[in-house]
């Protein structure tokens, strides 16, 4: 089955900066790589994902990048603001024929202002 | 906007007692899913169901749990026998297609289980 990793655990910006977080995942045939953002107390929300046959994708101050050779994926956060501090967690499907999507352990971003 | 509704958003058990956890899924939606999240820590997968089965499920899911489409709009989750390290938030997520397949998972508020 999948195995996704993230870092870093937890990530501290100043308001402004960029902030990037990494995902690893182990198996070659996995498609589709999404990104959730879980505030306090909250559900886990999408905020962006990108398919296999892209490199990246962006949305805003929102970037995706994927590295299929390396097997790993990073969400980019240009220009922080308070309010992107939350917990965010990639995941990638578990198995190829499965359905569900596995969840790496989350990193909790604080922009400080 | 339609979303994944859940019932109870709290519920307190004493331990070695069964409970339910309750779902309404998106309406066309076909993959429904359980997941939870200990307090502080990452969102497991639990189990998956298709097609009024379960298509795959993890090593936490055990006997003591059970799924269960009993109408066209519940999706349940039956934990037997509760234990102190079942407390946690449940999510119920549901997608139009799965995730092998670039599924957008759409999750519920969670219900938060308290075992004493």
């Amino acid at each position: 089955g999948e195995n996704v990793e993230q870092h870093p655990s937890t990530l501290s910006v100043q308001e402004g900066d960029s902030a990037v977080i990494k995902c690893t995942y182990s198996d070659s045939a996995s498609n589709y790589f999404p990104w959730y953002k879980q505030e306090l107390g909250k559900r886990p929300q999408l905020i962006i994902d990108i398919r296999s046959n892209v490199g990246e994708k962006k949305d805003q101050r929102i970037a995706v990048t994927l590295n299929k050779t390396a097997k790993h994926f990073s969400l980019h956060i240009t220009e922080t603001q308070p309010e992107d501090s939350a917990v965010y967690f990639c995941a990638a499907p578990g198995s190829q024929a499965g359905t569900a999507l596995i969840f790496g352990k989350g990193t909790t971003l604080s922009v400080s202002s | 906007e339609p979303e994944v509704t859940q019932t109870p958003s709290h519920q307190v058990t004493q331990m070695g007692q069964e409970v339910i956890l309750r779902c309404v899924p998106i309406s066309n939606h076909l993959y429904f899913y359980w997941y939870r999240q200990i307090l502080g820590q990452k969102v497991e997968f639990l189990v998956s169901f298709y097609n009024n089965e379960i298509s795959e499920k993890s090593e936490i899911f055990d006997d003591q749990f059970s799924v269960e489409r009993p109408d066209g709009s519940n999706f349940t989750l039956k934990i037997r026998s509760t234990k102190l390290e079942d407390s946690a938030m449940y999510f119920c997520a549901s997608s139009p297609t799965s995730g092998s397949l670039s599924g957008e998972l759409f999750f519920g508020e969670g219900s938060r289980l308290t075992v004493l």
